[in-house]
């Protein structure tokens, strides 16, 4: 069974771009989550999408925006790139996103920010 | 004072020594997550908590709810288990998880 796939796993960018992350999930998994990883902040929740809905969201500025399709696939959307978006961005799938169910993730996509 | 708390920060140890990674946190949680995460960043779902103690392999995890504290303990370490773990609780407030700084860990031979 495949795992949680990320593309690109790397990205230079500089400010005032915009940026957007993919993430495939496992299989039958439902629920996406997407994560930012700073040395500074940790691990950060940025949102959750199931069913193409999105359940829940972290405490990020509107520039960070995501969708699920169809087929459980998520994009993920940062517009007007700031320095301090320079991150590893992770995703990670669960079969409905309850707390007491795995989370399965991706390798990241570095995101560096010129 | 943050949600999710761990000692040590980092912690460094020879092989074959017995490990224990502390983790307390202050919100109400319906679960709690072991997370271990290598260089280059992959992270590995260890162990899911909502109460008692759980083991696989060299790894055992316990969670005392009403003290708000688990931990993870590795018996005989190895330098493959040199990586970073995190605590993440899912929050009954937010509903989501909350992460814990986590644990560098370095196994010496």
């Amino acid at each position: 069974k495949a795992g949680v796939t990320q593309t690109p796993r790397y990205l230079i960018k500089t400010r005032g771009q915009q940026v957007t992350l993919s993430c495939s999930p496992i299989s039958g998994h439902r629920s996406v989550s997407w994560y930012q990883q700073t040395p500074g902040q940790g691990l950060q929740f940025l949102f959750e999408y199931f069913s193409e809905t999105q359940r829940n969201k972290g405490n990020f500025p509107g520039r960070f925006s995501g969708r699920q399709f169809s087929n459980s696939r998520s994009e993920m959307n940062v517009s007007t790139l700031e320095l301090g978006d320079s991150a590893l961005y992770l995703c990670a799938s669960s079969l409905a996103g309850h707390s007491n169910q795995p989370q399965h993730f991706g390798d990241g996509t570095r995101l560096s920010i010129l | 004072k943050n949600e999710v708390e761990q000692s040590p920060q980092n912690l460094t140890a020879q092989e074959g020594e017995f490990i224990t990674i502390n983790c307390s946190y202050s919100v109400g949680i319906s679960a709690l997550h072991w997370l271990q995460q290598h260089p280059g960043g992959g992270i590995v779902s260890l162990f899911m908590l909502s109460s008692g103690k759980k083991k696989h392999g060299r790894l055992i995890a316990t969670i005392n709810i009403q003290e708000k504290h688990s931990s993870l303990h590795i018996t005989a370490s190895h330098p493959r288990d040199s990586a970073v773990y995190i605590c993440a609780v899912f929050s009954n407030y937010g509903q989501n998880f909350v992460f814990g700084p986590g644990t560098r860990l370095s196994v010496l031979p």
